[in-house]
């Protein structure tokens, strides 16, 4: 069965300093990863996807995130945070079973950026 | 929130009763999800759908019931059945094609008291 782990309940980082939020996953075959944004009370906002190719992905409002096989990783990174970046991060993972494709999102990530 | 509503925002019920959320999408998309989330926990499956009139249980179906008589309308149920309905609920839909992300509506936050 697929599955995905946050380490981290909580990252904080200071304004303009880089961010990281940690993703590691497990499935049997070759993963789709995903990072959705949840601001307070609204639905999942869409940042990135792997499916394939460059294991540098890049994204919405400056993320990218760093797809690494041999250590099943797949972590979203910033180069310098803003205090709108504050929210809660989710990693997903999508893998086709029985011809159903599913997905499985980890705990969440809440980012705290201080100003 | 890309084309999905959920309604309404916030739902209150009394234990016993049975109530039913929307989700409505004009993205025409195939694909449609019913999630889950409580704190800490993050978002788990209830039902999801591939195609209209037909449907998938998910991780955590006991005491939900989903339709799915038209593409653009998912409408969830909790049920008296299911011990502790109280959470936000988070509808999502995605196109046919696999390498595509999902879509989220804004969620539902029911209160059973």
């Amino acid at each position: 069965a697929q599955s995905v782990a946050q380490p981290e309940d909580q990252v904080n980082v200071a304004e303009g300093n880089p961010l990281t939020v940690k993703c590691t996953y497990s499935v049997s075959g070759n993963p789709y990863l995903f990072w959705y944004v949840q601001y307070p009370n609204r639905g999942l906002q869409f940042l990135l996807k792997y499916i394939t190719g460059d294991n540098l992905v890049k994204g919405s409002y400056g993320f990218e995130a760093e797809f690494n096989k041999s250590q099943t990783s797949f972590h979203l990174k910033k180069p310098s945070a803003l205090v709108s970046d504050s929210a809660l991060y989710f990693c997903a993972v999508r893998e086709t079973s029985g011809g159903y494709q599913k997905v499985t999102f980890g705990t969440g990530t809440k980012l705290q950026v201080i100003p | 929130d890309g084309g999905i509503t959920q309604s309404p925002k916030y739902l209150f019920r009394k234990e016993g009763q049975n109530v039913t959320l929307s989700c409505e999408q004009n993205l025409n998309h195939d694909a449609m999800y019913w999630y889950r989330q409580d704190p800490g926990q993050g978002l788990r499956l209830i039902y999801y759908s591939q195609i209209v009139n037909d449907f998938q249980k998910g991780d955590i179906a006991e005491g939900y019931s989903v339709s799915r008589e038209k593409k653009e309308s998912f409408p969830l149920t909790v049920t008296s059945a299911q011990k502790n309905p109280t959470a936000f609920y988070l509808c999502a839909s995605r196109p046919r094609e696999s390498s595509y992300e999902q879509y989220f509506g804004p969620g539902t936050r029911l209160t059973v008291t």
